[in-house]
């Protein structure tokens, strides 16, 4: 039940694209992605409903394929503020109240 | 910036004693969680609230309870801390809206000795 994210951890110098892909084996309401920075809070990011929409919030979108239950983080052009570990959550139809994390992805941007 | 806050952020106990974490909210949202966040677990739901008295459990409940008095606090307790328990805890609130974002507090890291 719990949605797989790959890659598990991924380097990037500064201004290189990375993508983080969550998939789940159940059907999906909704995804979330956070991002965590080491010793604080996860903090939000983006939420994809299903209907395979787009959003997109400075240099980082995402997508979400209703078919294969999956959705794709997009950093473009990475920023050392990216560095971080980012988290989906997913919201499984017929339960909206709470979400199933992933294990989450270790991003480090260096210059 | 949501508005919750956690307390304490940091507390040490010893093996059998009970511990209460409080989470409270200003923003009047409906849904309050508890999660625990260990190393290669990622966040793990203990206990989540739909309302006031409303509770059900998450994944991993066992050794923990909750309260939910008033809308605005979320209490969680240990009734008999274990140094498995050592963890960090975050409080999370969502809104009524089936599309609305988790906010998070700072989270109360909690040792068991």
């Amino acid at each position: 039940q719990q949605p797989v994210q790959s890659p598990q951890a991924v380097i990037l110098r500064e201004g290189e694209d990375a993508v983080i892909n969550c998939s789940s084996s159940k059907a999906l309401y909704s995804v979330h992605w956070y991002r965590q920075k080491h010793g604080e809070a996860p903090v939000f990011l983006m939420i994809l409903l299903k209907g395979g929409e787009q959003k997109g919030h400075d240099k980082i979108s995402a997508s979400f394929n209703e078919k294969k239950q999956q959705s794709s983080l997009y950093l473009t052009a990475s920023q050392l503020s990216y560095s971080g570990t980012y988290f989906c959550g997913t919201v499984n139809a017929g339960n909206n109240r709470k979400l199933i994390w992933g294990l989450g992805t270790s991003l480090a941007v260096n210059p | 910036d949501a508005g919750i806050t956690q307390s304490p952020r940091h507390k040490v106990t010893e093996t059998g004693t009970p511990v209460t974490l409080r989470c409270h909210q200003t923003e009047n949202h409906r849904y309050m969680y508890w999660y625990r966040q260990d190393p290669g677990h990622g966040l793990r739901l203990i206990h989540y609230s739909y309302g006031v008295k409303d509770t059900d459990k998450g994944e991993v409940s066992d050794g923990y309870s909750v309260s939910r008095s008033k809308t605005e606090d979320f209490l969680l307790t240990l009734e008999s801390a274990t140094s498995s328990q050592t963890s960090v805890y975050f409080c999370a609130i969502r809104d009524s809206l089936f599309n609305s974002p988790l906010h998070f507090g700072n989270g109360t890291r909690l040792t068991v000795t």
